[in-house]
């Protein structure tokens, strides 16, 4: 099993430009989960899912969309990057929501200029 | 709101010895708490789950604790090794599918 991949690993991108982080899983999770991680703060929750169809916003979704058409994706979408985006972006997933281990991916690291 | 204060930003501890790692948390009874470890330029890695009717779990070298009435979760690490350096990270469920991250203790072990 790869696990939780992540592409890509570094981007950078001016402010105003859209993109799209790519997340997947192979170990048939239901729960799947967008972070991003800033120095000083520990990391944040940006969107989830319970299954495929079905997202819901965490702390911090302003200026994220995400989309789960599948069990095995789960992209996050950036809409019009701005510098305050600038952060490393992490995925997650585990076998159900509640007291089972996250999986986390290897990250992507964002630069908004 | 929530809020997890984890002891300190780096601790620095001898190898071989015991290193103890603090979470305290605020306005918030979670019903489990999670530990990770994560390393530079890596996502975190799961290591102890405790949920809030346990008062103790343990796994090789680690255990920890968890007392509701502190609001209060210690980590240890036994017989401590330069491989055990890293960052450690308590983390609250607090309903919802929402997991809470506190900003994590950077430990050094040194040789």
């Amino acid at each position: 099993n790869a696990g939780v991949t992540q592409t890509p690993k570094f981007q950078v991108l001016k402010t105003g430009q859209s993109m799209t982080l790519q997340c997947a899983q192979d170990m048939n999770h239901e729960y799947m989960s967008w972070y991003r991680q800033d120095p000083g703060m520990g990391l944040r929750l940006i969107h989830y899912s319970v299954g495929a169809g079905i997202t819901d916003q965490g702390e911090v979704p302003n200026g994220y969309n995400v989309s789960r058409s599948t069990t095995e994706d789960f992209p996050l979408r950036l809409l019009s990057a701005a510098p305050s985006q600038t952060s490393v972006y992490f995925c997650a997933s585990s076998y159900k929501p509640g007291p089972y281990e996250q999986y986390f991916g290897p990250g992507t690291r964002l630069t908004v200029t | 709101s929530q809020k997890i204060e984890q002891n300190s930003e780096a601790l620095n501890i001898q190898e071989g010895k015991t290193a103890t790692l603090t979470c305290n948390y605020t306005n918030y009874s979670p019903a489990y708490l999670q530990w990770y470890r994560q390393d530079p330029g890596r996502g975190p890695v799961f290591l102890l789950l405790i949920r809030e009717n346990e008062k103790e779990k343990r796994k090789e070298r680690l255990k920890v604790t968890f007392d509701t009435t502190l609001k209060q979760s210690l980590f240890h690490i036994t017989a401590s090794q330069p491989a055990d350096s890293a960052t450690y990270l308590c983390v609250l469920e607090t309903g919802a599918n929402n997991l809470f991250f506190g900003t994590g203790t950077r430990l050094t072990v040194i040789p």
